[in-house]
């Protein structure tokens, strides 16, 4: 079956522009995360949903990022108001909520701000 | 706090060359952990996963790791490295059950030499 698809699979933008990045999960997983990779680190946390509602929004770093994922399967992350310190590459996964904790990551968007 | 420390940013080996990768974790109940690897412009994949039983776990492409309690430490390695190993290794520590955050560490860069 198909794997978590993530599109665009790169994006260049303007300081100050909005933009979305979308996130296709695992036919049937509930659980969908969102996490954010700069360069040279590891993949951090922002966001995690079960189901339809945010689980878990701790990592979102302030009130130009929002995510939603209105149907339970595939997730928008919104930024607002670009900022050059939001270029990187923005990793979605997805896993059952049943049993162990094993996350499937897509590709990833990179994100430039320009 | 959560936290996964991969003291290595850069690794070189030879081609057939034995190898060890470290990691180092710190979590406040019993740890779930995961060795990802990741190509460039690819996703992450998961290599293995620690969660309970036989503290040594064997992974795809010929890997394993070691979980060693008494010294916080989950350390991938492989008898032999083939030139198609050269990739970026993250850990990742996590609850095993049900939807949760991982916490990955920055990740160890392996280049191998002809």
């Amino acid at each position: 079956g198909a794997g978590v698809s993530q599109t665009p699979s790169n994006k260049v933008t303007e300081k100050g522009k909005y933009v979305e990045l979308r996130c296709d999960p695992i036919s049937g997983h509930t659980a969908l995360y969102w996490y954010r990779q700069s360069l040279g680190q590891g993949p951090e946390f922002l966001i995690y949903f079960q189901g339809t509602g945010a689980a878990d929004d701790s990592g979102l770093p302030n009130d130009r990022f929002f995510a939603v994922r209105p149907e339970g399967s595939v997730s928008t992350l919104k930024i607002q108001r670009t900022e050059r310190g939001d270029s990187a590459v923005y990793l979605c996964a997805s896993s059952s909520d049943r049993g162990l904790n094993i996350q499937y990551f897509g590709a990833g968007t990179r994100l430039s701000v320009l | 706090a959560q936290s996964v420390t991969q003291p290595d940013i850069h690794i070189t080996v030879s081609e057939g060359a034995s190898l060890e990768l470290r990691c180092n974790y710190s979590y406040g109940a019993t740890p779930y952990l995961f060795w990802y690897v990741q190509s460039p412009g690819q996703g992450l994949q998961l290599l293995l996963k620690y969660f309970s039983g036989d503290t040594l776990v064997q992974g795809i492409k010929g890997f394993e790791a070691e979980f060693k309690r008494s010294q916080s430490s989950f350390n991938l390695r492989k008898p032999s490295v083939h030139w198609s190993d050269a990739a970026e290794y993250v850990c990742a520590v996590g609850a095993s059950q049900g939807a949760q955050k991982l916490v990955f560490g920055q990740g160890t860069r392996l280049t191998i030499n002809p």
